[in-house]
């Protein structure tokens, strides 16, 4: 079946940097992209929604220029957290659709800021 | 608007013993649903859908899930526990078929199996 490979599955780094993380569409053509953040013992949050070539549609109180979202080809969207701190320690899923696909969930990545 | 409210955030079943997750939605449309599963640590997976078509769904690994428009619920059954079906549970619900739209989730019911 259809595959979203998710990475680094986790990564831990000093407060300040900037984190990036890769969703691959391995087997599909992946039109539509979300990525979701999770915090503990609690539901998966939509922060944004992007489309191959377009801009990403953040949700309400999701800070775009925090959380850049890359969606530069149909199989590969990369979500960056810049400046990274502390609070911004989750566990990010993303997800892939596209025609006659229904989403496909990567294995998410456990960001720890120090 | 859309919403999923799913009662109970934790169900503890014994092994062999009937797995019932409750999910009640809110829809102005008509609603497609689904239920994904969580293992620790990892993304979610399909267990099943509801896209207007048969409204007693069959998914993978003997899940099973009736949607009810008169109750406004799609609650997800097993016959049978299996420790290895120990995960968290999420209904999700969307008002297209198409999956570019996005779906909205519900708070997650863990399901604990007992020996």
């Amino acid at each position: 079946g259809a595959v979203v490979s998710q990475h680094p599955s986790r990564v831990i780094c000093k407060s300040g940097t900037s984190v990036k993380i890769e969703c691959r569409s391995l087997d599909f053509q992946a039109t539509t992209m979300f990525w979701y953040r999770q915090f503990p013992k609690q539901s998966l949050m939509l922060m944004a929604t992007s489309n191959e070539g377009s801009k990403a549609t953040y949700e309400q109180g999701v800070e775009k220029d925090k959380f850049l979202i890359n969606h530069a080809s149909l199989t590969l969207s990369t979500l960056t957290v810049t400046s990274a701190h502390p609070e911004d320690s989750s566990f990010y899923i993303c997800s892939a659709a596209g025609p006659n696909q229904p989403q496909h969930f990567g294995d998410g990545t456990r960001l720890s800021i120090l | 608007a859309q919403s999923v409210t799913q009662l109970g955030s934790h169900v503890s079943v014994s092994e062999g013993a009937l797995v019932l997750l409750r999910c009640n939605y809110s829809s102005s449309v008509p609603p497609y649903l689904f239920w994904y599963v969580q293992y620790p640590n990892q993304g979610l997976q399909l267990l099943l859908k509801y896209t207007s078509a048969a409204t007693l769904v069959k998914g993978i690994n003997g899940f099973e899930a009736e949607f009810k428009k008169s109750e406004t619920s799609f609650h997800l059954t097993k016959p049978s526990a299996h420790m290895s079906d120990a995960a968290e549970y999420f209904c999700a619900v969307t008002s297209t078929g198409d999956s570019s739209y996005k779906l909205i989730f519900g708070s997650g019911t863990r399901l604990l199996v007992r020996p």
